[in-house]
């Protein structure tokens, strides 16, 4: 079945330096969406990025991510942290196939920037 | 716009209790779903539903059961609740694997 691998479970920033969590997957279907999703404190879970075309940069709100299906990786990168920023992040991916319509999430990575 | 609601937002319940969490969406979304989210794993996905009256199972579906009966409402009923159990419950809807909407969750503890 599908998978999604979020290597790191925290991470732990100093306000101002880059941001990079890393999203690897394993599917049998080539029509593979991924999604990074953020979720704060108190809120509920919304989604950030989302793509579906290889090696295409997508952006939204300072990050950015680009899939790449010859390493199926969808690494989540921002240039310079927030400390609004700190959040708990998944990774997640659908397939898509009719009939199919789980989306696999990761263990999600836990982003905590400090001043 | 629409919006997604789960009652009880807090739910103490007691070992052995049959529980029952609610989900109302006005998305008019086919697919709904309930994840729990536990501390360091993420979400795990219990049951989903693709239409009205319909179920399929998750990764962790054993101990729980779920019902469809209407498009815009999904349940899913602890059937035994476990001792010190704590973790969130989380109901989300989407069009057919694409972005998910996700309610506010729902709280639970057994004492």
């Amino acid at each position: 079945g599908d998978s999604v691998t979020q290597k790191e479970g925290l991470v732990t920033l100093t306000e101002g330096l880059p941001v990079m969590l890393n999203c690897t997957y394993q599917t049998i279907y080539s029509n593979a969406f991924l999604f990074w999703y953020v979720h704060y404190l108190n809120e509920s879970p919304r989604l950030l990025l989302k793509s579906s075309t290889d090696n295409k940069r997508t952006e939204h709100q300072g990050f950015h991510a680009t899939l790449h299906k010859s390493s199926s990786s969808f690494h989540l990168q921002k240039s310079s942290a927030q400390l609004s920023d700190s959040a708990l992040y998944y990774c997640a991916l659908s397939d898509k196939y009719y009939g199919n319509e789980k989306i696999t999430f990761g263990a999600g990575t836990k982003l905590t920037i400090k001043p | 716009g629409g919006i997604i609601t789960q009652t009880p937002k807090f739910l103490i319940g007691q070992e052995g209790q049959k529980l029952t969490l609610k989900c109302q969406q006005n998305f008019n979304h086919d697919t709904m779903y309930w994840y729990r989210q536990d501390s360091g794993k993420g979400l795990r996905l219990i049951y989903y539903s693709i239409t009205e009256n319909d179920l399929q199972k998750g990764d962790l579906s054993e101990g729980y059961d779920a019902s469809r009966e209407k498009k815009s409402s999904f349940s899913l009923t602890v059937t035994s609740a476990q001792k010190n159990e704590m973790a969130v419950f989380l109901c989300a809807s989407s069009i057919r694997g694409e972005e998910q909407y996700f309610g506010p969750g729902t709280r639970l503890t057994v004492l």
